[in-house]
Parts: structure tokens; C-alpha cells; sequence
């Protein structure tokens, strides 16, 4: 699976968008990008994936570049409750989720 | 649904000590795996079990076994407690078919003394 690399902190103020990048410049054709988020330690959750178009979902809308080396999750209008640990994953839809690699991820911290 | 259920929630053990993390899933998932997460660090894979019978190391597989006799449950097996071994220990579940999410249970606080 390609390597993610993620900002280690961000910090948003309530009811902004709140803009999350990662680079993967090295994910392959066959790799999807995946986000998930861990809230005050609790276990991770699924947020969304793509792979080459965009895609919104209630949670969360992804941005993937054309060129497919980064991503940005947006999070329209952030709440508190949105403070968490946000990790990007790239894989590939034959690895199964259960063998993802988290990295670090970023820290979001929602302010008011 | 109860989803994935992991106990205990808290463990406290002494070094040299044994002891089971219990992890059971009720969505007949074929696919399970066992993370843990150091402070401050994203999440280490352990194990994984494509089936009943079946498991495999991940990343950090030393100082832990597992065992994979049902399709709902999947111990991991601390055989020695080391202090290194202080971490949060997370179970995941994913289907082999529906192949976009893993679905993680709350967690077990491990602390070694």
C-alpha cells in the first residue's frame, strides 16, 4: 500500500469548512483512497473513499487531485463533535479494510 | 446489532502475567484483525484471520497469539506481559465481500506493571 503523509495538526473554527490534505504521490492506479476518523479514542470509523473522482457523503466530501497524488477531506461545517484524529489510507480494494495501514493521521481540533 | 464487543474495556497486569482479550463480532464477517495504538501513534496491525482456521501475522505479531475456531470470535492471547506491551488494543471486523470499511470495537486500555 502507498505511504500517506499528513499534517500532524489543524485547527478550525466552529461552523468553517474544515480542509484536511494528504499526499500519497506514490499510490498506484489500482489504489483507492480511504478516510477514517478516531474520535477521543474511541475505535476508528469510516468516513469515505475514492479513487479518482470526487465524492460526498453525509459525513464528509473527498477532493482527489487529477493527477491522483493528493486528497483533501472537507468537512463543511464543522462542529465540535468533529474534533478527532483523522487518518488518510491508501489501498487497494483487493487488500480487505481489515489490513489497513494507519499512519499518524492529523489531529483536528474544532474551536469555538 | 451490537456490532464488534471487546472486554475487558480496562486491564491492569503484572509483568510475566497471562491473559486473553476477548473480541466477538455479530455481522458474519469473515475477515478480523487485532491493532494496537501506543500514545500518540496511529494504529499497528497484530494479527488478522481470513476465516475460521485461518490466521496471520501483521506488523507486531511477537508477544501475541490468536486462534480463530468461529466466525464471531477471535482472542488475542497475551502469553507473557511485557511493559512494552502497554498499549490500547483494538478489534476490526470487515467482509470480504463489501470490502470498503472495517468496523472497529471500542477498544481495551492494557496497562503492564
Amino acid at each position: 500500500d502507498a505511504k500517506t503523509t499528513q499534517p500532524p495538526s489543524m485547527d478550525c473554527a466552529e461552523g468553517r469548512a474544515a480542509n484536511l490534505p494528504c499526499n500519497h504521490s506514490t499510490i498506484s492506479g489500482n489504489e483507492y483512497v480511504y478516510w477514517y476518523r478516531q474520535i477521543h479514542s474511541q475505535g476508528p470509523q469510516y468516513i469515505i473513499h475514492g479513487l479518482k473522482n470526487n465524492e460526498t457523503n453525509e459525513m464528509a466530501s473527498l477532493i482527489i487531485t487529477e493527477d491522483r497524488k493528493s486528497s483533501t477531506l472537507i468537512l463543511p461545517h464543522a462542529t465540535l463533535r468533529d474534533t478527532a484524529v483523522y487518518y488518510c489510507i491508501v489501498r487497494s480494494f483487493n487488500t480487505n479494510a481489515g489490513k489497513s495501514t494507519f499512519g499518524d493521521g492529523t489531529t483536528l481540533t474544532v474551536k469555538p | 446489532n451490537a456490532g464488534v464487543t471487546q472486554t475487558p474495556k480496562f486491564q491492569v497486569l503484572k509483568t510475566g502475567q497471562s491473559m486473553t482479550l476477548q473480541c466477538a463480532q455479530d455481522m458474519n464477517h469473515e475477515y478480523m484483525s487485532w491493532y494496537r495504538q501506543d500514545p500518540g501513534m496511529g494504529l499497528r496491525l497484530i494479527h488478522y484471520s481470513v476465516g475460521a482456521g485461518i490466521t496471520d501475522q501483521g506488523e507486531v505479531p511477537n508477544g501475541y497469539n490468536v486462534s480463530r475456531s468461529t466466525t464471531e470470535d477471535f482472542p488475542l492471547r497475551l502469553l507473557s506481559a511485557a511493559p512494552s506491551q502497554t498499549s490500547v488494543y483494538f478489534c476490526a471486523s470487515s467482509s470480504q465481500y463489501m470490502n470498503t470499511e472495517a468496523f472497529f470495537g471500542q477498544g481495551t486500555r492494557l496497562t503492564v506493571v
